[in-house]
């Protein structure tokens, strides 16, 4: 079983649409979540950053952690076409290897105008 | 600042022959990272620097080669290439994120490599 979870879709949505993508993950330690968006053919770009519990707003996104469960998400409100990509959880423990991300697998995200 | 870059951009080889991937950062960044990105496979760790002269394995080594000889550059060499290394290749460098002990990869734009 990988460390962490990622349903790598594609999740096709309509345009102006409330997306959800999430991640599971079975390492207790792991304190620092992130979100990150990778367009066709170009590198990942970080778009969002947790740490511990609770959410995080920012514009159209919020990422949300609940350790409790071991899930993150992270939701788009009004989706539009431009996002578009592939979204893909990381994560790190507290400690001297904490430069080291653990990631999922990607999620494929359509937006269909 | 450039950031990240990576030469080249495209690659075609030959079962047998080597290359070697060229990563450079301008961000004066002490962690940089190779990793191969592979259909429903996500981001696999091949080699990491934490600095300076020196490398460590990541979850998949096998077949590669690493050096960081300067601190701003990070070198992925193939010795022999087979078809299972085809691949895209990011590289990437890290820094502490203000006021947190979590870290921040930015990303170069990748190569994509091709073994016949």
């Amino acid at each position: 079983q990988k460390e962490v979870e990622q349903d790598p879709g594609p999740l096709s949505v309509p345009e102006g649409a409330i997306v959800s993508l999430n991640c599971t993950y079975s390492n207790s330690a792991f304190q620092y979540f992130m979100w990150y968006r990778q367009y066709s053919r170009k590198g990942p770009e970080l778009l969002m950053y947790t740490y511990s519990s609770g959410n995080k707003e920012d514009g159209r996104f919020t990422a949300q952690v609940d350790k409790s469960s071991k899930y993150i998400s992270l939701f788009i409100r009004d989706s539009q076409p431009s996002d578009s990509a592939t979204y893909l959880c990381a994560m790190s423990a507290w400690g001297d290897s904490n430069y080291q991300l653990i990631w999922g697998a990607g999620t494929k995200l359509i937006i269909k105008p | 600042n450039a950031g990240v870059t990576q030469t080249p951009k495209f690659r075609v080889l030959k079962t047998g022959q080597s290359m070697t991937l060229l990563c450079a950062q301008d961000m004066n960044h002490e962690y940089m990272y190779w990793y191969r990105q592979d259909p429903g496979m996500g981001l696999r760790l091949i080699h990491y620097s934490v600095g300076e002269g020196t490398t460590a394995k990541g979850e998949v080594p096998d077949g590669y080669n690493v050096s960081r000889l300067k601190k701003q550059n990070f070198l992925l060499g193939l010795e022999s290439a087979a078809p299972s290394q085809t691949s895209v290749y990011f590289c990437a460098s890290s820094y502490r994120l203000l006021g947190s002990q979590g870290y921040e990869q930015y990303f170069g734009p990748g190569t994509r490599l091709t073994v016949t």
